[in-house]
């Protein structure tokens, strides 16, 4: 069965400081991943995603990530964080050629602090 | 991407009673994804609901308590029947890319019961 692993439940950072949130995933075949964001109060909105092609994928408000498919990893990062950043981020997978659900990781609180 | 809308945004309840959510999409797709986010929690799978039959349930979500409706390919209700305070939670609809997997969600429905 397929499952995603977010390593951290909280990352406290300060303003202007790199942050990286941990993903990993399990899956015997090939998966889409997935990087959503809930700001407070707010419904989830899809920061980037990972389907094919370049393993270094570039999402909104300067956010990236890079696909590791050695160690099943999805990490997110950032070089400058603002203090809007503040919200939750779930990382999420899909097998490819499947109909089985979107699995999601249960999700990093990033605070940033000035 | 699909435009999603959900009444009510939020709402307070008293135990007993049942509240009928609603999901409007601006575009026809086959299958709508009601999930639950209890406070503080990742997001749950409740059922997927396809036009014209009855929802899936996932395990541990029952008809009797979570009715949905799925009239036409564009709208889809969550009904919340005999709620608990268990029950408070954000309530999200959400369609899905069929390809990719990848999910686009209402702003939430955001549900306290006393």
């Amino acid at each position: 069965a397929q499952s995603v692993t977010q390593l951290d439940s909280q990352v406290p950072v300060f303003e202007e400081a790199p942050v990286e949130l941990r993903c990993n995933y399990s899956s015997s075949v090939s998966v889409y991943l997935f990087w959503y964001v809930q700001y407070p109060n707010q419904g989830l909105q899809l920061l980037l995603k990972y389907l094919s092609g370049s393993t270094l994928v570039k999402g909104i408000n300067g956010f990236e990530a890079e696909f590791n498919k050695s160690q099943t990893s999805f990490h997110l990062r950032k070089p400058s964080v603002h203090i809007s950043d503040t919200a939750e981020y779930f990382c999420a997978a899909f097998r490819q050629g499947g109909s089985e659900k979107l699995v999601f990781g249960k999700g990093t609180k990033l605070t940033v602090n000035p | 991407s699909a435009v999603i809308s959900q009444k009510p945004s939020r709402d307070i309840c008293q135990r007993g009673t049942s509240l009928t959510i609603q999901c409007q999409v601006d575009s026809q797709v086959t299958m709508m994804f009601w999930y639950r986010q209890q406070p503080g929690q990742s997001l749950t799978l409740i059922a997927t609901a396809n036009q014209g039959s009855e929802a899936t349930y996932e395990s541990g979500f029952v008809i009797d308590k979570f009715p949905i409706s799925r009239p036409n390919l564009t709208f889809s209700t969550l009904t919340v029947s005999n709620m608990s305070p268990e029950d408070s939670s954000i309530y999200l609809c959400s369609v899905r890319r069929e390809n990719t997997g990848e999910l686009f969600f209402g702003e939430g429905s955001r549900l306290t019961v006393l």
